[in-house]
């Protein structure tokens, strides 16, 4: 079975503009959640989705945004990129909500912000 | 005071010692993870415990609910251990510790 897949890998874009980066789950996978890793935050949980619907939402401004598909695949977005959105971000899947599934991370997109 | 700490943030260690990372929390949850990155991001869960303890091969989790914290034990360390374990609590979302990065030593 695929694992979790995330496009691009990497990517380098300047203050103000805008990124969307994508994340495929493993094929039966329903529930997808994003992360942010920086250096000096560390990881932190940006949203969850299920079922086309964000269930859960972390403490980041309304620049950041998402979406689920209905086949489970899910994207993000960042808009008027600023310096500190320079990070790796993670994307992971998992069958349903459950906290006792296991979440299967992707290799992450590392965004770059000049 | 971050709500989930882990202990120590680093550790270097001798090839087959054995190796304790420690995590407190301070919020309810569900469930607790314990991950690993090897450097260049990718993370790997290693356990999910809701109680007790678990064991896979050389490693071991254990969790005291009452106490809130959990521990990671690695025995006979090899230094295909190095990398950084976090330790993850799930409640109404995922918060995580600052992590351990780990060095064993040949």
């Amino acid at each position: 079975k695929a694992g979790v897949t995330q496009t691009p890998r990497y990517l380098i874009k300047t203050r103000g503009q805008q990124v969307t980066l994508s994340c495929s789950p493993i094929s039966g996978h329903r529930s997808v959640s994003w992360y942010q890793q920086t250096p000096g935050q560390g990881l932190q949980f940006l949203f969850e989705y299920f079922s086309e619907t964000q269930r859960n939402k972390g403490n980041f401004p309304g620049r950041f945004s998402g979406r689920q598909f209905s086949n489970s695949r899910s994207e993000m977005n960042v808009s008027t990129l600023e310096l500190g959105d320079s990070a790796l971000y993670l994307c992971a899947s998992s069958l349903d909500r459950s906290s006792y599934n296991e979440q299967f991370f992707g290799p992450g997109t590392r965004l770059t912000v000049l | 005071k971050n709500e989930v700490e882990q202990s120590p943030q680093n550790l270097t260690a001798q090839e087959g010692e054995f190796i304790t990372i420690n995590c407190s929390y301070s919020v309810g949850i569900s469930a607790l993870h314990w991950l690993q990155q090897h450097p260049g991001g990718g993370i790997v869960s290693l356990f999910m415990l809701s109680s007790g303890k678990k064991k896979h091969g050389r490693l071991i989790a254990t969790i005291n609910i009452q106490e809130k914290h959990s521990s990671l034990h690695i025995t006979a360390s090899h230094p295909r251990d190095s990398a950084v374990y976090i330790c993850a609590v799930k409640g109404n979302d995922m918060r995580f510790g600052a992590g351990t990065r780990l060095t064993v030593k040949p």
